[in-house]
């Protein structure tokens, strides 16, 4: 199946400060899905990206697609404590099927 | 929150005995899977279902059995528990696929203890 790496695996900022996490997949994805999980919650859903080079924007969250649609990118602006989790990417496969990078862990300190 | 709940929401149970998780929607979604969250190892397949009395394996299925006898419950069985199935286990469910891809929605989550 398709496996995508996400790095960093932990990222702690001061609140304000931006933030990146980033995942790599070493072939061409058909799409990719980010998700956040709070602590003890579950995740849940934030935006999908199909199209090269596609860029979406929620708020202080902006989501990038590479144009070679093998790496993609959730970067938030100011952070604020309310942005801390788990980020996940997530690769679709046959069955609809998600494969899950490892997660990168945002901690916000005041 | 999509309609999935997961039941039981904590259980401990001891090395080789039997252990059912079920999960029940209420949105009549065609897919339903389950995951397994361990850390350093993100989110893992286990099994899914495209319909009912229709499932396939995934990523780590080995000790692992499900049932979908109706589009609204999915059952995940663990035959003899072990201490490495120790996890938290989620349940997902997936409108039909097509030839648009689909996002995911995650019940609460079972905390499972095998001593």
């Amino acid at each position: 199946g398709q496996q995508v790496m996400q790095i960093p695996q932990y990222q702690h900022v001061q609140e304000g400060e931006d933030f990146t996490t980033y995942c790599n997949s070493s072939t061409t994805l058909s799409n990719i899905q980010w998700y956040k999980q709070r602590p003890g919650g579950h995740p849940v859903f934030l935006i999908q990206l199909v199209k090269s080079g596609e860029v979406k924007k929620q708020k202080r969250l902006t989501f990038q697609f590479g144009e070679a649609k093998k790496n993609s990118s959730l970067h938030i602006t100011a952070t604020q404590t309310t942005d801390v989790g788990t980020y996940f990417c997530a690769v679709t496969g046959g069955g609809n099927k998600l494969t899950f990078g490892t997660g990168t862990q945002l901690k916000v300190e005041l | 929150d999509a309609g999935i709940t997961q039941s039981p929401r904590h259980k401990v149970t001891e090395t080789g005995t039997p252990v059912t998780l079920r999960c029940h929607q209420t949105e009549n979604h065609r897919y339903m899977y389950w995951y397994r969250q361990d850390p350093g190892h993100g989110l893992r397949l286990i099994h899914y279902s495209y319909g009912v009395k229709d499932t396939d394996k995934g990523e780590v299925s080995d000790g692992y059995s499900v049932s979908r006898s109706k589009t609204e419950d999915f059952l995940l069985t663990l035959e003899s528990a072990t201490s490495s199935q120790t996890s938290v286990y989620f349940c997902a469910i997936s409108p039909t696929l097509g030839t648009v891809y689909y996002e995911q929605y995650f019940g609460p989550g079972t905390r499972l203890t095998v001593t």
